[in-house]
């Protein structure tokens, strides 16, 4: 299974922007880098996801290495309602694998 | 639509008894799957299913059942529950495929006691 690495935690103060980092050295040509989060007591729920390019959404950015092996989730104004876990997860573009593990992810504490 | 739906949200059960966590999703996804996770803890995968038909244990399938009879629903059977079954479950559901984003229920707090 492909397997991603994250800080356990980071900080970071209001308004200001957040880079939370994923290593992923053994990803596939065939992919996808996803990014998820989970607010307190709640179930996750996504936020971006990339294949080799940059991604932005109104939630967030993706910045992917050129040799795909880490990739960045770039949260560009953190606010009070981004403290959370942010989880990288890989997952395959095609039917094979959907051996989908988690990992203990990174908490994200702000600052006010 | 609905989204990813579990029942119940809490229960609390003796150790040795059986019950069912139910997962419905309204989306026609393939994909389903089941996920604990422990206080301060991230997620563990505990079964999942890519179609009707279909399962595969996960990371941690020792005490949980699963079936497939449909592609709406995705149910978790405990047999016999042991405290060491305390936990948070999560059901995801999507369709297939990398290019898809995973949909996740609100949960059920189990305690064993």
């Amino acid at each position: 299974d492909a397997k991603t690495t994250q800080p356990n935690s980071m900080e970071s103060n209001e308004e200001e922007p957040v880079h939370l980092p994923c290593n992923h050295s053994t990803i596939s040509g065939t992919d996808y880098i996803h990014w998820y989060r989970q607010l307190p007591s709640q179930g996750p729920e996504y936020v971006i996801h990339g294949l080799t390019s940059n991604v932005n959404n109104r939630m967030a950015s993706l910045a992917i290495a050129e040799d795909r092996k880490s990739s960045t989730l770039i949260l560009h104004r953190a606010t009070l309602r981004d403290a959370a876990v942010y989880y990288c997860i890989l997952r395959d573009v095609d039917f094979g694998n959907e051996k989908l593990t988690f990992g203990t992810g990174t908490r994200l504490t702000i600052i006010p | 639509n609905a989204g990813v739906t579990q029942t119940p949200k809490f229960q609390v059960l003796k150790t040795g008894q059986s019950m069912t966590l139910q997962c419905a999703q309204d989306m026609n996804h393939e994909y389903m799957s089941w996920y604990r996770q422990d206080p301060g803890m991230g997620l563990r995968l505990i079964h999942y299913s890519v179609g009707a038909g279909i399962t595969d244990q996960g990371e941690v399938p020792n005490g949980y059942n699963v079936s497939r009879s449909t592609t709406e629903d995705f149910p978790l059977r405990l047999l016999s529950a042991a405290p060491s079954q305390t936990s948070v479950y999560f059901c995801a559901s999507s369709s297939t495929g990398g290019v898809e984003k995973l949909f996740f229920g609100s949960g059920t707090q189990l305690s064993v006691l």
